[in-house]
């Protein structure tokens, strides 16, 4: 049980174009998600923090206009990089939290190629 | 601000050695600390923690001490095998609030028959 996936698990796309990335949890609800960046041999950096049914906390330095979170069920967020350009190539990652857990269980990431 | 910081990579042992990945820590109050792995393709998983000073965290072989004295999570294992080549992560969990993780770099660790 508590298995993330992420869609896609990579894109390529052109500078100035949005791309959207799915996050679900399978077999499990989560009340809360969380989208992290990780630049080569680099950590992992939350951006968002994400909860069913209202609007996601961004860590500061983190764009909300540009990197658009939607948490619209209990088993689904999606993160939207609007406009990309090619410093946001990167490896996104989210992890979700069950009600009343403190665990994070991760999705397998997406890899982001702006060319 | 809070921090982690794990030793750089990669670590590459035969099978059998001994691992020890370094993490210190830097954290207002007092944090959960924690190790994940990343096995090729897959996302990671929680591999041990500990949630207070001294407790020992033990998975799989691997251990880690919670050591509030050197704010240290040191990661190690007696002997190793093939598969547990992977990246490991050290990370602490900040109480309150979304119980955010903040991560440390990552270390891969690569073990050869």
């Amino acid at each position: 049980g508590a298995v993330v996936s992420q869609h896609p698990s990579w894109v390529i796309c052109k500078s100035g174009t949005s791309v959207k990335i799915e996050c679900r949890s399978l077999d499990f609800q989560a009340t809360t998600m969380f989208w992290y960046r990780q630049f080569p041999k680099q950590s992992l950096m939350l951006m968002a923090t994400s909860n069913e049914g209202s609007k996601a906390t961004y860590e500061q330095g983190v764009e909300k206009d540009k990197f658009l979170i939607n948490h619209a069920s209990l088993t689904l967020s999606t993160l939207t990089v609007t406009s990309a350009h090619p410093e946001d190539s990167s490896f996104y990652i989210c992890s979700a939290r069950r009600q009343g857990g403190n665990e994070q269980f991760f999705g397998p990431g997406t890899r982001l190629t702006v060319l | 601000g809070d921090s982690v910081t794990q030793m750089e990579g990669p670590v590459t042992l035969s099978e059998e050695a001994f691992l020890t990945i370094n993490c210190t820590y830097t954290a207002t109050g007092y944090p959960s600390l924690f190790w994940y792995v990343q096995y090729p393709g897959e996302g990671l998983q929680l591999l041990l923690k500990a949630t207070k000073a001294d407790d020992k965290g033990s998975n799989k072989g691997f251990e880690a001490t919670y050591r509030k004295e050197t704010t240290s999570f040191h990661l190690e294992k007696g002997s190793v095998q093939v598969s547990d080549s992977a990246v490991y992560f050290c990370a602490l969990r900040v109480a309150g609030g979304y119980n955010k993780l903040i991560f440390g770099a990552g270390t891969r660790l690569a073990v050869h028959p």
